[in-house]
């Protein structure tokens, strides 16, 4: 099955910093979306982006399918945005809609 | 804004008890699936369900694991003989018209199976 790689597994930042998370995937995709797991264990859409790049106040995502990765930008982080964050795709082809989930980052935002 | 809503939020029972989990979908999506989450790992895929029958599955959903849509509204993941292994957040999602779009995860039901 198709492969997904999130970089890196934690990040610790000071308030105010910016930051880059990572997902690679393994095989050509139709659907990508970026979750946000907030403490209660809530999945936060983020973005669909299976290609092409989408801006969201200080959160923007990239995804470039011909070279299989996408990237999530956090500007100005602020402490509510500690969390695990997840990348998931969905693989062309499959007539079922399977999310495979990466294995997260967890991103932690101190004060 | 829509969502999709999901109880119990927590539900305990005995291992070897059955335990149904309802969601409720967003009215106008016609795709609905189920996920899981074990304490500190990765969500995984269980079924995906469309036009009344299963779409897809996943190796974890064995002969214990089912689904229904009773009515218009409520899709239900039913566990029967529970074991110790299946405690985990169990996410319910749905998505509008194709395999292709956004899915909107509910806020989950997190399982204790004692």
């Amino acid at each position: 099955g198709i492969q997904v790689e999130q970089s890196p597994p934690d990040l610790i930042l000071q308030e105010g910093a910016n930051s880059t998370l990572r997902c690679n995937f393994s095989d050509s995709v139709n659907n990508l979306q970026w979750f946000h797991q907030n403490p209660w264990g809530q999945l936060i859409n983020l973005f669909y982006i299976p290609s092409g790049t989408k801006q969201n106040g200080r959160l923007s995502a990239t995804t470039v399918a011909t070279e299989r990765y996408s990237l999530l930008y956090i500007s100005s982080s602020q402490t509510t945005d500690s969390g695990v964050y997840f990348c998931a795709v969905g693989l062309v082809g499959t007539s079922g809609s399977r999310l495979t989930f990466g294995e997260g980052t967890q991103l932690t935002v101190n004060p | 804004e829509p969502e999709v809503t999901q109880t119990p939020s927590h539900q305990v029972t005995q291992m070897g008890q059955e335990v149904i989990l309802r969601c409720v979908p967003i009215s106008n999506h016609l795709y609905f699936y189920w996920y899981r989450q074990i304490l500190g790992q990765k969500v995984e895929f269980l079924v995906s369900f469309y036009n009344n029958e299963i779409s897809e599955k996943s190796e974890i959903f064995d002969d214990q694991f089912s689904v229904e849509r009773p009515d218009g509204s409520n899709f239900t993941l039913k566990i029967r003989s529970t074991k110790l292994e299946d405690s985990a957040m169990y996410f319910c999602a749905s998505s509008e018209g194709t395999a292709r779009d956004t899915q909107y995860f509910g806020p989950g039901t997190r399982l204790t199976v004692l």
